[in-house]
């Protein structure tokens, strides 16, 4: 079936350091992907997305890469800092106008001070 | 300030009652969803509304049940069908081709 998965469950840095978070996702049609960062207790809260028609785009400190060929998408953090830890989800738009998203089972990423 | 308020941020359930957790938005949004989160796990969709006095049913509905009487409210009751309900509930909003927004979730256990 069609499905949105993360290679690394944990991930740990220090700080200053970049930091790579990583995705796959099986479905070819989906057209839009939006990666989430959510802290304990709290909802998930937006970072960037990206449309199937680019190939990279950049927001503050965060750049999302989408590579179509492997199905693969990544979430670049520049200078991880301690409030970047949380857990991170990549989704991915299988619903077309309805905008149904299908979440990965996210990354947990620490910052080490 | 604008943006989605679940309410309460914790309940708890007896054996056999149904329990209706609300959400409400004042972001004008026209799309609002339910979704289920499990410990360690993504976000699973129960119900989502395109536009007011219509719904539809997502992965795992089962259980669950919603209306949509009102733009900015959409609330989710979960019945005593749903055998398994302890689990972190979020609702989100969305308008156009914009990103869904979430609010800070309720905790659903079972006394």
């Amino acid at each position: 079936g069609e499905s949105v998965g993360l290679h690394l469950p944990t991930l740990s840095v220090q700080e200053g350091d970049n930091s790579i978070i990583n995705c796959a996702y099986s479905n070819s049609a989906s057209d839009y992907f939006i990666w989430y960062k959510q802290e304990s207790g709290k909802g998930p809260q937006f970072i960037i997305d990206i449309r199937s028609n680019m190939d990279k785009r950049q927001g503050q400190r965060v750049t999302v890469l989408l590579n179509k060929t492997v199905k693969h998408l990544s979430l670049q953090i520049a200078a991880t800092q301690p409030g970047d830890s949380a857990v991170y989800f990549c989704a991915e738009n299988s619903g077309g106008s309805n905008y149904k998203l299908t979440f990965g089972k996210g990354t947990l990423l620490t910052v080490n001070p | 300030d604008g943006g989605i308020t679940q309410s309460p941020k914790y309940l708890f359930r007896k054996e056999g009652q149904n329990v209706t957790l609300s959400c409400e938005q004042n972001l004008n949004h026209d799309a609002m969803y339910w979704y289920r989160q499990d410990p360690g796990q993504g976000l699973r969709l129960i119900y989502y509304s395109q536009i007011v006095n219509d719904f539809q049913k997502g992965d795992i509905a089962e259980g669950y049940s919603v209306s949509r009487e009102k733009k900015e409210s959409f609330p989710l009751t979960v019945t005593s069908a749903q055998k398994n309900p302890t689990a972190f509930y979020l609702c989100a909003s969305r308008t156009g081709a914009q990103p869904q927004h979430f609010g800070d979730g309720t905790r659903l256990s079972i006394l």
